[in-house]
């Protein structure tokens, strides 16, 4: 079985200061990470994903993320945060024997001070 | 392409009325999925298809809930009747497995029933 578990619901940064947002999943086989946002009353768009291939992967809007196999974990960065990352970001988990299968984590919901 | 594209973008109804919520996939995935989106629970994956047939309906939450994919343009989720704990909004995405596992979201529906 895969899960995901995102470390904190809400996050709160100033513009200009790093973003950091934590995500460790769970899978008995090698994974595909993924990290998505929502924008408010909108569907879920791609950040960017892991695939085995680099562990650093960059993503849309300056958005970055790392895979650490040692940790199980595969947190998602941005240097410099805009009012524009202002959203929610879900992780999530998916392994070929799930069978194209998503498992998302519970979301973490960013709030950007001016 | 134009993405995934959901109909009713905003729904709503009175208890015990059938509510029916329509998905076109982008063309040449063959893989559907139906989620719903609330406060408490999170995202959750309701059924998924891979060409044109249900592979997983586990997280159907009752049998006033049913799906069909008549074919690989078109999909409903149904709800009959429909009670106010079904209130959320419920997207639709869909993938092929040449993208790894990559799942695009359409807009949402956003149902609420009174």
């Amino acid at each position: 079985a895969q899960s995901v578990t995102q470390l904190g619901s809400h996050v709160s940064v100033s513009e200009g200061a790093l973003v950091l947002l934590r995500c460790n999943y769970s899978s008995s086989v090698p994974p595909y990470l993924f990290w998505y946002v929502q924008y408010p009353n909108q569907g879920l768009q791609l950040l960017l994903k892991y695939t085995s291939a680099a562990t650093l992967v960059k993503g849309i809007n300056g958005f970055e993320a790392e895979f650490k196999k040692s940790e199980t974990s595969f947190h998602l960065t941005k240097p410099s945060a805009h009012m524009s990352d202002a959203a929610e970001y879900f992780c999530a988990v998916s392994t070929k024997a799930a069978g194209n299968k998503l498992t998302f984590g519970g979301g973490t919901r960013v709030l950007v001070k001016p | 392409d134009a993405g995934v594209i959901q109909s009713p973008r905003h729904e709503v109804t009175e208890m015990g009325q059938e509510v029916t919520l329509r998905c076109k996939p982008i063309s040449g995935h063959d893989y559907l999925f139906w989620y719903r989106q609330t406060m408490m629970r999170g995202l959750e994956l309701l059924i998924y298809f891979n060409n044109n047939v249900p592979i997983d309906d586990s997280g159907m939450p009752e049998d006033r809930f049913s799906a069909k994919m008549p074919n690989a343009s078109f999909s409903t989720l149904k709800i009959q009747p429909s009670e106010p704990r079904d209130s959320a909004v419920y997207f639709c995405a869909s993938s092929s497995p040449t993208l790894q596992e990559t799942q695009y979201f359409g807009p949402g529906t956003r149902l609420l029933v009174l």
